[in-house]
């Protein structure tokens, strides 16, 4: 079945520094990969998506994440993080190749530091 | 972007009552919506999908007698938890796939808390 693991409940970074949240999925086949953000008393927003091509995707807010197959795994990456960053980030696989329901990790809390 | 509203985005209710959460796709047309729930500190967890004008799919160990979604039209659906109880409090989120959409064009409703006391 498929599943998402993200390893860090939790990290701080100072505000400036650079970010990397990881993910590790479990799916058989060639999978559809989403990072979602989601601010309190706001729903989730899309940053970015994987589907094929590129392996390195771009998203918006200066966000990007890199597809490794042979790591099973799809890091969201940003160079340089502004106090606004801080939220929860989920990292999603599709449920299957035909629809878009889609299965979560159990999120990963951004805190940004001054 | 497209917009999918929630309604009501918190709710208290006494335990035994029944309450119902719209979904409610603002600017686009919907022919697939899909509920979740998300438990403190938790991921999000698919409890169904919602196609409009056909019964939901309900994902394992999710009561459909429990949680009835309803998907009258293509920019509605309804979740209602019947004879609810604290154990149902949660926060629970939508989503809607605009119709001809590929896959991952989801949009997400800024959810529904209920407290069950």
């Amino acid at each position: 079945a498929q599943s998402v693991t993200q390893p860090d409940i939790h990290i701080t970074v100072s505000e400036g520094a650079s970010l990397e949240l990881r993910c590790n999925y479990s799916y058989g086949a060639t999978p559809y990969l989403f990072w979602y953000v989601q601010s309190p008393g706001q729903g989730l927003q899309l940053l970015l998506k994987y589907f094929s091509g590129d392996t390195l995707v771009q998203g918006i807010k200066g966000f990007e994440a890199e597809f490794k197959r042979s790591q099973s795994s799809f890091n969201l990456r940003k160079p340089s993080v502004h106090w606004s960053d801080a939220a929860e980030y989920f990292c999603a696989v599709a449920k299957n190749q035909a629809g878009t329901a889609l299965i979560f990790g159990k999120g990963t809390t951004l805190s940004v530091s001054s | 972007g497209a917009v999918v509203s929630q309604h009501p985005s918190w709710v208290i209710c006494k335990s035994g009552t029944s309450v119902k959460i719209e979904c409610r796709s603002l600017d686009f047309q919907a022919t697939t919506m899909f509920w979740y729930r998300q438990f403190p500190k938790q991921s999000l967890m698919l409890m169904a999908t919602s196609n409009e004008g056909s019964k939901a799919t309900y994902e394992q160990g999710v009561e459909k007698d429990k949680f009835l979604i309803n998907h009258a039209s293509l920019t509605l659906s309804t979740l209602t938890v019947t004879s609810a109880h604290p154990e149902d409090s949660s926060f629970y989120i939508c989503s809607a796939r605009a119709s001809g959409s590929g896959t991952g064009e989801l949009f997400f409703g800024e959810g529904s808390r209920l407290t069950v006391l």
